[in-house]
């Protein structure tokens, strides 16, 4: 079982908007600004697209969003195309002691 | 441009232990407010992060794994290293090394290898 919890599935239709959350606690999610989104397709390795909760590192198109409230953090993915189907996560700094938690993971389909 | 290359056996038996590497070359090892890292995914399941090591020495380990991992840094070489004790089925997993870029505000993982599937079977 995940730290942070992600709905399995998320979808849209091309030139749509989906938003995937992230729901942690106090202690990770809640209380701090250290969130992080990773891009996964099939076979390659993770790519940041979101870091302190809303930036955009350099390359990662303006579609792609950040946002928090409270215990729950949210990537939202706007003008929806097929390259960007693909599994997405959440993490966040929980602390010393647990450092970096994940969130389960969503598959996102583009229709 | 930064690269992370995990190497090391794709084999391991139950009961021993799993040991990879990862090279970094386009920047020193040693680069202040970086962490260099260990995740795993695996196959068909999320990521699991197994811990982090500044370049000084100090680790942080996920507590579920603490009491198998050892993570170490050999500066001359610019590489890390990855050590998982008494492994299980459930071990087996892509394992990736990556970069974690800390600041006072933020501390993702920035850069990864292309990931090495480690099988736990006899």
């Amino acid at each position: 079982q995940s730290a942070l919890t992600q709905p399995p599935s998320a979808s849209g239709s091309p030139g749509q908007s989906v938003t995937i959350s992230c729901t942690g606690t106090s202690s990770d999610v809640g209380g701090y600004n250290y969130v992080s989104w990773y891009q996964q397709h099939p076979g390659k390795a993770p790519k940041l697209v979101i870091y302190e909760v809303t930036e955009r590192p350099s390359g990662v198109p303006d579609r792609f969003s950040g946002s928090k409230s409270g215990n729950t953090a949210s990537l939202t993915v706007s003008g929806l195309q097929a390259e960007d189907e693909a599994d997405y996560y959440c993490s966040s700094y929980a602390g010393s002691n647990n450092f970096v938690v994940f969130g389960g993971g969503t598959k996102l389909t583009v229709l | 441009q930064l690269q992370l290359q995990e190497s090391g056996p794709g084999l391991v038996k139950p009961s021993e232990t799993l040991s990879l590497t990862c090279t970094v070359s386009g920047d020193s090892i040693n680069s202040n407010s970086y962490y260099w890292v260990w995740v795993r995914q695996p196959p068909g399941k999320g990521l699991e992060w197994i811990g982090s090591i500044y370049f000084g020495g100090s680790t942080y380990y996920n507590p579920s794994l603490k009491s198998r991992v050892t993570i170490s840094v050999d500066t001359s070489r610019n590489q890390f290293s990855l050590k998982l004790r008494s492994v299980t089925a459930a071990d087996t997993a892509v394992y990736y090394c990556a970069r974690q870029s800390c600041s006072s505000t933020s501390c993702p993982f920035d850069y990864w290898g292309q990931g090495t599937l480690v099988t736990v079977s006899s």
